[in-house]
């Protein structure tokens, strides 16, 4: 266990349907991270909240939305999804706000969009 | 030009052997690499941590950082079947603020 959280552990969606993804960090870091995991394809970086505000979204599409309440929760909610984004999706937090200090993973979301 | 390179592998070593991961980053000015391990179906796991050019030892595991050659390995010592995993490099951007990881190498360690 490395202290971050997440649930739930496997989704199953439609289209047209909307869901949440919850991650939470017990490690007292102030930076979280949401990444996608798409087989054979490198972790891809999504959103960085740094002291629960966002530095970074790396241009993913609006029908990922992320909320940051506070440093040790972070939420993505999804609406209307392609097939495509079926994927891996893991949350990371770190220490030291800059982003790239040692990043702890969550076990992840295995999302699947029918 | 990928940022972070890796060779996907597999890389298959007899149980016992050095096995030897390789990394090469484009950002020359990068100043932190983190070698992860991911299990099939599992979240990475950080193991190594180098800033410094030069060998980094921790137990079975050593961090080898280049920066002139933009290089970092890992090697494996005395490698287990349970290391049978896929080894993601990763740098931090020259802003301080990603983590660009590599689409790691897949490793195999045969009884």
């Amino acid at each position: 266990e490395t202290g971050v959280t997440q649930t739930p552990r496997h989704l199953v969606m439609g289209m047209t349907n909307k869901k949440s993804l919850k991650c939470e960090q017990h490690l007292g870091h102030n930076a979280m991270y949401w990444y996608k995991q798409s087989a054979k394809k490198p972790l891809e970086l999504m959103f960085v909240y740094s002291l629960e505000e966002r530095v970074e979204n790396n241009s993913v599409p609006s029908r990922f939305s992320p909320e940051c309440p506070n440093s040790s929760h972070l939420f993505l909610h999804l609406h209307t999804l392609q097939p495509e984004d079926s994927a891996l999706y893991l949350c990371a937090s770190s220490q030291d706000g800059q982003g790239g200090r040692k990043q702890y993973f969550g076990p992840g979301t295995r999302l699947t969009v029918t | 030009q990928k940022e972070v390179e890796q060779n996907s592998g597999p890389l298959s070593v007899p149980e016992g052997a050095i096995a030897s991961l390789n990394c090469t980053y484009s950002d020359r000015v990068s100043q932190s690499f983190f070698w992860y391990r991911q299990y099939s179906g599992k979240s990475p796991e950080l193991i190594m941590s180098i800033y410094s050019n030069g060998d980094k030892e921790d137990g079975r595991f050593t961090a080898q950082l280049n920066k002139a050659s933009q290089y970092v390995s890992l090697l494996i010592r005395d490698s287990q079947p349970s290391d049978s995993a896929t080894y993601l490099c990763a740098v931090i951007n020259n802003a301080g603020n990603m983590l660009t990881f590599g689409g790691g190498t897949r490793l195999m360690v045969k009884p």
